[in-house]
């Protein structure tokens, strides 16, 4: 079963306008952890956000925030007015307590363009 | 601080080449991992270390090999090349020391097996 589930493949949104990003995951751990990394087409994975599984509020992190839904399982990343530089492959990850902190499960991406 | 330093950053192979991939660190960080990133499929896990001198198996680790003699540094050896190697392979590392393991990656390796 997939772990780390990113139903769209591709997103586009005006530039200004704010984007949702969707990611659904699956675990039977207590403890995880939800990250949010951006891959332009230069090819570096950067870091944008994270949400702990005991974390009460949403995570933010500038214009990016992180709509954590618990019950529902999902870890939806939220960009605010995008710009054209927010144009790249966005990813959800996960790590879980019981396969290891240090081992991240990926999604398959969501492509986002943003236009003029 | 360089971060995660990988190297080269393209190779091409010919079928049955062996070579390795090199990844550094200087953050001090505990753990390491090697990621292979084909189209249409995110980032899989390939081997991971949990310090020096300890290294375990992936989602992917057939056909690689790893070991760990220091902290800083974590070498991917592709034994025989084959062309379902071709992919794009991350090199990160993480620390507990920060509460959640962020990783960080290297800029990676693109590599070709013809």
């Amino acid at each position: 079963a997939q772990k780390i589930t990113q139903t769209q493949p591709g997103m586009f949104v005006q530039e200004k306008e704010a984007v949702t990003l969707d990611c659904t995951y699956d675990t039977s751990d207590q403890s995880y952890g939800l990250f949010w990394y951006k891959q332009p087409s230069s090819g570096e994975m950067i870091f944008l956000i994270y949400q702990g599984s005991y974390d009460e509020q949403n995570a933010t992190e500038g214009r990016y925030s992180l709509n954590f839904q618990k019950a529902r399982k999902s870890a939806n990343l939220v960009i605010s007015a995008s710009q054209l530089g927010d144009s790249a492959m966005y990813f959800c990850a996960m790590r879980e307590m019981n396969t290891g902190f240090q081992k991240l499960v990926f999604g398959t991406g969501t492509r986002l363009l943003v236009s003029p | 601080n360089a971060g995660v330093t990988q190297t080269p950053k393209f190779q091409v192979l010919k079928t049955g080449q062996s070579m390795t991939l090199q990844c550094a660190q200087d953050m001090n960080h505990e753990y390491m991992s090697w990621y292979r990133q084909d189209p249409g499929m995110g980032l899989r896990l390939i081997h991971y270390s949990v310090g020096a001198g300890i290294t375990d198996q992936g989602e992917v680790p057939n056909g690689y090999n790893v070991s760990r003699s220091t902290t800083e540094d974590f070498p991917l050896r592709l034994l025989s090349a084959a062309p379902s190697q071709t992919s794009v392979y991350f090199c990160a590392s993480s620390s507990r020391q920060d509460g959640r393991y962020e990783q960080y990656f290297g800029p990676g390796t693109r590599l070709t097996v013809t």
